[in-house]
């Protein structure tokens, strides 16, 4: 596609209940970067794709996040028992290489209540 | 590990007035930096980068950014603002160690706020 793409938009969720967020990276990107941004803050890592693995997933935050890339392009970001404080806007991005510019998707703003 | 500073969350400035963001960075390796905006509602945009070469990088909309390695700053200006610049404005780092490479590390933002 023409950018990165993410879905939905905007998801509103009840305490405890299990989410996904869906990725469209730019086709041919090889690396894929998720990051949660909260009101006032910069955004923040949590994980990184290099093709279907994992690079570095030093960000998530707990047990609860988990994040997968089976076939080296789209990818989903999973999070289990939601609390309120997983209320944020989750960005993601995807480069060419991991050397090479970032381009962001327009974010998903969850909201937990 | 590499972190951000951004030392001022917001700046005010008039229309046609320069101005300059400030950024400093902390890093044991060498690194890749990047400024990008946020206007309201949308996604980042990426402003300029600075991989090698020349220290003085201009970017997007009249942008500049000087590396400076002896400083650790990365500071972005622009000589004359338009009202619609306004925007959050984000500086960031890319480590090039083979551990974190591809982990852009990002600062708190500073908005930018240009009026008439």
């Amino acid at each position: 596609g023409a950018g990165v793409s993410q879905t939905p938009s905007n998801k509103v969720t009840e305490k405890g209940k299990y989410v996904e967020l869906r990725c469209d990276p730019i086709s041919g990107h090889t690396a894929l970067y998720w990051y949660r941004q909260s009101l006032g803050q910069g955004p923040e890592f949590l994980i990184y794709f290099q093709g279907t693995g994992a690079a570095d997933d030093s960000g998530l935050p707990n047990d609860r996040f988990f994040a997968v890339r089976p076939e080296g392009s789209v990818s989903t970001l999973k999070i289990q028992r939601t609390e309120r404080g997983d209320s944020a806007v989750y960005l993601c991005a995807s480069s060419w290489t991991g050397d090479t510019e970032a381009f962001f998707g327009q974010g998903t703003r969850l909201t937990v209540v | 590990a590499q972190s951000v500073t951004q030392l001022d969350s917001q700046v005010p400035v008039f229309e046609e007035a320069p101005v300059e963001l400030r950024c400093n960075y902390s890093s044991s390796v060498s690194v890749y930096l990047f400024w990008y905006v946020q206007y309201p509602n949308q996604g980042l945009q990426l402003l300029l980068k600075y991989l090698s070469g020349s220290t003085l990088v201009k970017g997007i909309n009249g942008f500049e950014a000087e590396f400076n390695k002896s400083q650790t700053s990365f500071h972005l200006r622009k000589p004359s603002v338009h009202i619609s610049d306004t925007a959050e404005y984000f500086c960031a780092v890319k480590g090039l160690d083979g551990g974190s490479q591809g982990n852009l590390i990002f600062g708190k933002g500073t908005k930018l706020s240009v009026k008439p």
